[in-house]
């Protein structure tokens, strides 16, 4: 069936050097993905999302990549700070063209130490 | 503007009653989804609503229900609550069903089956 996983359950890094968070999937049809970041107490907030026409998207100090032969994703967060301290999850929907039905990997916890 | 909004916030029950957990999606979101996050784990979907009607259901026993009212609020009904139901329960709004329709998460519902 498909899934979404990611590779570490927790990542600590340094305030100021780059965060790098992986996630594997397993549907070579997926043709949409999405990063969300939950804060503890908190609802995950969407971060970026790429089409799979792409291999690269960029936000502010975000960065995702896309790698269709070997179905990975990243997650690169430049310069990171306390406040990106979270857990970190992709998704993809269920069915292409509906992002209400979401499959969630199980998330990464990043750490940032001061 | 308010964001998704849930009801309560926490919850604590005791195996075989029954719970509704509530929720008010963004003002002007047609399409309210809800789901489950067991602790460490990443959300799992329960079900979707667009404009009043069930657009989806994940893997969940009927003891699951739910509904969505004339204002786009919905409910979420478990019956005969079991231990394993304890988990933080999430709703999500988004404007329409569709592509790139970005999904936005309230707090959730934290219950705890006793």
């Amino acid at each position: 069936g498909e899934s979404v996983g990611l590779h570490l359950p927790t990542l600590s890094v340094q305030e100021g050097d780059n965060s790098i968070i992986n996630c594997a999937y397993s549907n070579s049809a997926s043709d949409y993905f999405i990063w969300y970041k939950q804060e503890s107490g908190k609802g995950p907030q969407f971060i970026i999302d790429i089409r799979s026409n792409m291999d690269k998207r960029q936000g502010q100090r975000v960065t995702v990549l896309l790698n269709k032969t070997v179905k990975h994703l990243s997650l690169q967060i430049a310069a990171t700070q306390p406040g990106d301290s979270a857990v970190y999850f992709c998704a993809e929907p269920f069915s292409p063209g509906n992002t209400g039905k979401l499959i969630f990997g199980q998330g990464t916890t990043l750490q940032v130490k001061p | 503007d308010a964001g998704v909004t849930q009801s309560p916030t926490h919850l604590i029950k005791t195996r075989g009653q029954q719970v509704t957990l509530r929720c008010s999606p963004i003002s002007g979101h047609k399409s309210v989804s809800w789901y489950q996050q067991v602790l460490g784990q990443g959300p799992q979907f329960i079900f979707q609503y667009y404009e009043k009607e069930e657009r989806g259901r994940g893997n969940f026993p009927d003891r699951f229900s739910a509904r969505q009212f004339p204002n786009y609020s919905s409910e979420l009904n478990v019956n005969a609550l079991l231990l394993g139901d304890s988990a933080l329960y999430l709703c999500a709004s988004s404007l329409k069903q569709g592509a790139n329709e970005k999904l936005f998460f309230g707090s959730g519902t934290q219950l705890s089956v006793l």
